[in-house]
């Protein structure tokens, strides 16, 4: 069936570094991929979508782009803050369904 | 425009009793999904629901039920309680199911004792 794979954290950065946080898939066809981020204490937030092969999602300086040969969608931003602080979720979906496969999350911490 | 409402926030059960979780979707939203969130299984999805229908089911024993209303609001229901069923369960609205765009409430925390 359906999967998602992502990087174990927690991932510990300082301000202005770099981000990446790896993401694969498994699945048949083409499906839909997300990023959501979770604060302490809330509910899930979608950070960026794309819905087809070498579509780039966009949003808050992070960006991610469809891989369909390497099955990935890597979250990546050049400079984190200190307010990126957060779990990570890589996700997909099927055409015509709300549901999504997510991944196991990466945390995220980022220091001054 | 209100978010999506989840109540009750917290909610301590013992053992063997059943609960009913409420969520409330965003004006105008027609599907509602549900999710546990457990630190050991990570987020799995429960139900969807559009237009008062189930469309897809996740893999939970039949404990675990849900319902739409006209209005679209949703509520889940879980009868007898397990410690395992402590988790976060989180609801997410969309306007209608594919359209990608799922907004989510902060979810009610569930104790089982």
């Amino acid at each position: 069936g359906d999967s998602v794979t992502q990087m174990e954290g927690p991932v510990t950065l300082s301000e202005e570094a770099f981000l990446t946080i790896n993401c694969t898939y498994t699945a048949t066809g083409y499906p839909s991929l997300f990023w959501y981020v979770q604060y302490p204490g809330e509910g899930l937030q979608l950070l960026l979508k794309a819905t087809k092969a070498d579509d780039k999602g966009s949003n808050k300086g992070f960006e991610a782009t469809y891989r369909k040969e390497t099955t990935s969608f890597h979250l990546e931003k050049g400079s984190v803050q200190v307010s990126d602080s957060a779990v990570y979720f890589c996700a997909l979906s099927r055409y015509n369904t709300d549901k999504l496969i997510f991944g196991t999350g990466t945390r995220l911490q980022v220091f001054p | 425009k209100a978010g999506v409402t989840q109540t009750p926030r917290y909610l301590i059960k013992t053992r063997g009793q059943q609960v009913t979780l409420s969520c409330s979707p965003i004006s105008g939203h027609r599907s509602v999904s549900w999710y546990q969130q457990t630190p050991g299984q990570g987020l799995q999805f429960l139900f969807e629901y559009f237009s008062e229908t189930q469309r897809n089911k996740g893999n939970f024993p039949g404990r675990f039920s849900g319902r739409q209303f006209s209005n679209s609001r949703s509520e889940m229901n879980v009868s007898t309680l397990e410690l395992g069923d402590s988790a976060l369960y989180l609801c997410a609205s969309s306007l209608a199911t594919g359209t990608y765009e799922q907004y989510f409430g902060p979810g009610t925390r569930l104790t089982v004792t």
